[in-house]
């Protein structure tokens, strides 16, 4: 297996809502981020967590909360969105430096 | 503050020809990596350069590294429409942790 799988593709959700994303990993990867892609933008690093350590971008707002429940699965937690944070959220994981990442096909979120 | 910039942003061009697409970082790195992106797909991961003078060719696309000059390129030869894409370079500073250059989006015109 040498994909990272994302649920769900599509979402669309409410601003009092509460979702979550998922994504799966069997490649035996170490580490796995959470990026957020406006169009026509470049990709932005949200979180990591490698080696059950966790990283947090400090400019991501706390209605966004990344939860590792093994080493395979990374959850991106949805709380009290806002219409700016409809984007593309990418999930990635990666072996070691030396190998880049593998991308998941990626959730795009709407909030309404 | 790191910057990895993309020169061109966009850049249109016909079958055939040859361009180049440039990446400029500003911290130091010993590696650098290339990823393309179709019109709301995923990123697809393109070269792995891993060290200073490394050059990477695949089909069309070529893509070398100068640590010292903090630059990337990807070279194009005789463009294909297939080639269509935005095109990400990205730089991991520290760890594994990749920050994305500005992208460029290419088109190529039949």
């Amino acid at each position: 297996d040498t994909e990272v799988t994302q649920t769900p593709k599509h979402l669309v959700m409410g601003m009092t809502n509460k979702k979550s994303l998922k994504c799966e990993q069997h490649m035996g990867h170490r580490a796995m981020y959470w990026y957020k892609q406006k169009a026509k933008k470049p990709p932005e690093l949200m979180f990591v967590y490698s080696y059950e350590k966790l990283s947090i971008n400090e400019s991501v707002p706390s209605r966004f909360s990344p939860e590792c429940p093994n080493s395979s699965l990374l959850n991106l937690h949805l709380h009290a969105l806002q219409p700016e944070d409809s984007a593309l959220y990418l999930c990635a994981s990666s072996q070691a430096r030396d190998y880049g990442y593998t991308f998941g096909s990626g959730t795009r979120l709407t909030v309404v | 503050e790191l910057k990895v910039e993309q020169n061109p942003l966009f850049l249109s061009m016909q079958e055939g020809k040859n361009y180049t697409i440039y990446c400029n970082y500003s911290t130091t790195s010993d590696r650098l990596y290339w990823y393309r992106q179709d019109p709301g797909k995923s990123l697809e991961s393109l070269f792995v350069l891993l060290s200073n003078g490394a050059v990477k060719q695949e089909g069309r696309l070529m893509a070398s590294l100068d640590t010292k000059a903090r630059l990337s390129t990807l070279h194009i030869t005789a463009a294909v429409h297939d080639l269509s894409a935005t095109y990400f370079c990205a730089v991991p500073p520290t760890g594994n942790q990749f920050y994305f250059g500005t992208g460029t989006s290419l088109t190529v015109i039949p």
